[in-house]
């Protein structure tokens, strides 16, 4: 993989369901994985920064996991709510400073 | 949190005029801020990194006579589109940060060029 790639590119669900999505990244010289949770009219904000392989994080009910040595890394939502409608968006980071994002994944919870 | 303000909003121009975009860092310095550009339905696309005291750094195909950015102080950096057409119609935004730490982002630019 030269690109990050996210998928799907939109997902529709209802409030209640869990879901996940994927960000595929080039895993050699690998530094970070940043993940972004973006708003219509708002700031990107930060949700995970990772970085080790094998890495798990939470935050409340949205989950991540890293594999460095394959080049993913998967966002989990438990339990989704409109409230977490949104743009996902992942950034992978080489040690030579570099970032690029993936073309985000956008998030559609119905009540 | 830290804090970018990015203004304005959002712009329309005429064709052949130049606009200029501001970002501030709010509660920190920021000696480093990254410029990007999104077209719609693709990704961000670093523009530039623009260092404070310093030239800015464009990405290859991204032409710094048109694209002007100044980082004057630690705490403000410009892009100014000059003579503006409408192909540079797009969603600008900076940031701040890199690395491990993450970026604290502006809330973008979004420019109509008429």
């Amino acid at each position: 993989i030269l690109n990050v790639e996210q998928s799907p590119q939109s997902l529709h669900v209802q409030e209640g369901d869990s879901t996940n999505f994927t960000c595929s990244f080039p895993s050699s010289n690998f530094y970070a994985l940043h993940w972004y949770r973006w708003e219509t009219a708002k700031s990107p904000e930060a949700l995970f920064v990772m970085t080790l392989n094998g890495d798990e994080k939470k935050k409340g009910r949205i989950s991540a996991t890293l594999n460095t040595k394959e080049g993913y890394s998967y966002l989990y939502i438990k339990g989704s709510q409109p409230e977490d409608s949104a743009t996902y968006l992942c950034a992978s980071n080489t040690n030579a400073g570099k970032s690029t994002f993936g073309d985000g994944t956008t998030l559609t919870v119905k009540p | 949190g830290a804090v970018v303000s990015q203004h304005p909003s959002w712009v329309i121009c005429k064709s052949g005029t130049s606009v200029k975009i501001e970002c501030r860092s709010l509660d920190f310095q920021a000696t480093t801020m990254f410029w990007y550009r999104q077209f719609p339905k693709q990704s961000l696309m670093l523009m530039a990194t623009s260092n404070e005291g310093s030239k800015a750094t464009y990405e290859q195909g991204v032409e710094k006579d048109k694209f002007l950015i100044n980082h004057a102080s630690l705490t403000l950096s410009t892009l100014t589109v000059t003579s503006a057409h409408p192909e540079d119609s797009s969603f600008y935004i900076c940031s701040a940060g890199a690395g491990r730490g993450g970026y604290t982002f502006g809330s973008g630019t979004r420019l109509t060029v008429v």
